[in-house]
């Protein structure tokens, strides 16, 4: 199937600082992504989603960009923490046969620094 | 409310043996997808059980199987383990398309 990408591998931010995590996609059939935070030795943990009716959506401290016309997917993290040093994966939802499954990114790196 | 379960949480198998990888569902999901995750790699789609039959298999050999039990749980078989099939095993568990993942399970094949 066709995959979801990631611009940039690694991304190292001050503390207090606002973080943008950007990911590219190919499948323009898609209609529904999610962004996941995965810290080490844990699975991944759902962050927030969006849509493709949508060209914004936002949570506690982050928000989600999708531009449709490009395929472009981007999570912005406000005030950034140390608890946010991890890797963020998109993903996005691909239906086959009606049944649906998670199609994940190579992911970037998180590195918040004091 | 118990969420994803999975067992063993480590592994360290020998070239050529098989493995058994199991999980618990978190509780009202009916769906079980298992991904293995290379190191420094997004997770990589296996297959996924529904009503105790695959019903989504990714790009994996039939080394990979699996099985889905009545109450839900799953299980994920590797045979004749290769050194490339050393990963972190994903479950997630879902109920109409709510994804909720488990720690996983570290196999390290020498």
């Amino acid at each position: 199937g066709e995959s979801v990408g990631l611009h940039l591998p690694t991304l190292s931010v001050q503390e207090g600082d606002n973080s943008i995590i950007n990911c590219a996609y190919s499948n323009s059939a898609s209609d529904y992504f999610i962004w996941y935070k995965q810290e080490s030795g844990k699975g991944p943990q759902f962050i927030i989603d969006i849509r493709s009716n949508m060209d914004k959506r936002q949570g506690q401290r982050v928000t989600v960009l999708l531009n449709k016309t490009v395929k472009h997917l981007s999570l912005q993290i406000a005030a950034t923490q140390p608890g946010d040093s991890a890797v963020y994966f998109c993903a996005e939802i691909e239906i086959s046969g009606g049944y649906n499954k998670l199609i994940f990114g190579a992911g970037t790196r998180l590195a918040v620094h004091p | 409310d118990a969420g994803v379960t999975q067992s063993p949480t480590h592994l360290i198998k020998t070239r050529g043996q098989q493995v058994t990888l199991r999980c618990s569902p978190k509780s009202g999901h009916d769906t079980v997808s298992w991904y293995q995750q290379a190191l420094g790699q997004g997770p990589q789609f296996i297959f996924q059980y529904y009503e105790e039959e695959e019903r989504q298999r990714g790009n994996f050999p039939d080394r990979f199987s699996g099985h889905q039990f009545p109450n839900y749980s799953s299980e994920l078989n590797v045979n004749a383990l290769l050194l490339g099939d050393s990963a972190l095993y994903l479950c997630a568990s879902s109920r109409q398309g709510g994804y909720t993942f488990g720690s996983g399970t570290r196999l390290t094949v020498v």
